[in-house]
């Protein structure tokens, strides 16, 4: 059972626009919400992460809005650039639970 | 630090055979993690570890072992390699808190084909 969507599947961005990857979940009692990005040929790395007491957290160019009523959370890229080209994933989790639960990857490629 | 790594980085194996990937870590973290990464299936976590000694199943366990002797040491057996087996497998490790830590470390992985 998948318990964390995300969409698209792939996604083609210009060079400076905006990157958008959207993930819902099920289970109301995930409280933590990490993305990984990820480089050909390369293990994950955590990129930015949120817990559900603020629907926003900007690093950077990267932003997560959190939207627990709708069991939503998207991963904006600002000022899209072509090192970003990468797999992202979402995740999530919930303190006391030793399993993270990744959703299927979004290719991102920026082109010039 | 070295941080996780990962041996073999490619692996051919005929079905049925037998063999395991090495993991090790050297930032003294109390839990590891494997998982299988498909396409279009994400990361699916295989077995995991709280502490030497202490392993559990994860999501997908059938046809894998693991063990945990070491705090740095986690590998991974595969017992009579399936072409369903044929995957990324990433080794990961993180602190204390398990999951929930902000620091989740990936090996570069281990890419098996199982003909």
């Amino acid at each position: 059972q998948q318990q964390v969507k995300q969409s698209p599947q792939s996604l083609i961005v210009q060079k400076g626009g905006i990157s958008i990857i959207n993930c819902a979940y099920e289970n109301t009692a995930f409280d933590y919400f990490p993305w990984y990005q990820q480089f050909p040929g390369k293990g994950p790395a955590l990129l930015i992460a949120i817990r559900p007491d603020v629907s926003e957290k900007k690093e950077g160019r990267f932003t997560i809005s959190f939207n627990k009523s709708a069991k939503q959370f998207s991963l904006h890229i600002m000022d899209s650039q072509p090192g970003d080209s990468a797999t992202y994933f979402c995740a999530a989790t919930y303190f006391g639970n030793e399993k993270l639960t990744f959703g299927t990857g979004t290719r991102l490629t920026i082109i010039p | 630090n070295a941080g996780v790594t990962q041996t073999p980085k490619f692996q051919v194996l005929k079905t049925g055979q037998s063999m395991t990937l090495q993991c090790a870590q050297d930032m003294n973290h109390e839990y590891m993690s494997w998982y299988r990464q498909d396409p279009g299936m994400g990361l699916r976590l295989i077995h995991y570890s709280v502490g030497a000694g202490i392993t559990d199943q994860g999501e997908v366990p059938n046809g894998y072992n693991v063990s945990r002797s070491t705090t740095e040491d986690f590998p991974l057996r595969l017992l009579s390699a399936a072409p369903s087996q044929t995957s990324v497998y990433f080794c990961a490790s993180s602190d204390g808190q398990g999951v929930f830590s902000d620091e989740q470390f990936f090996g570069p992985g281990t890419r098996l084909t199982v003909l």
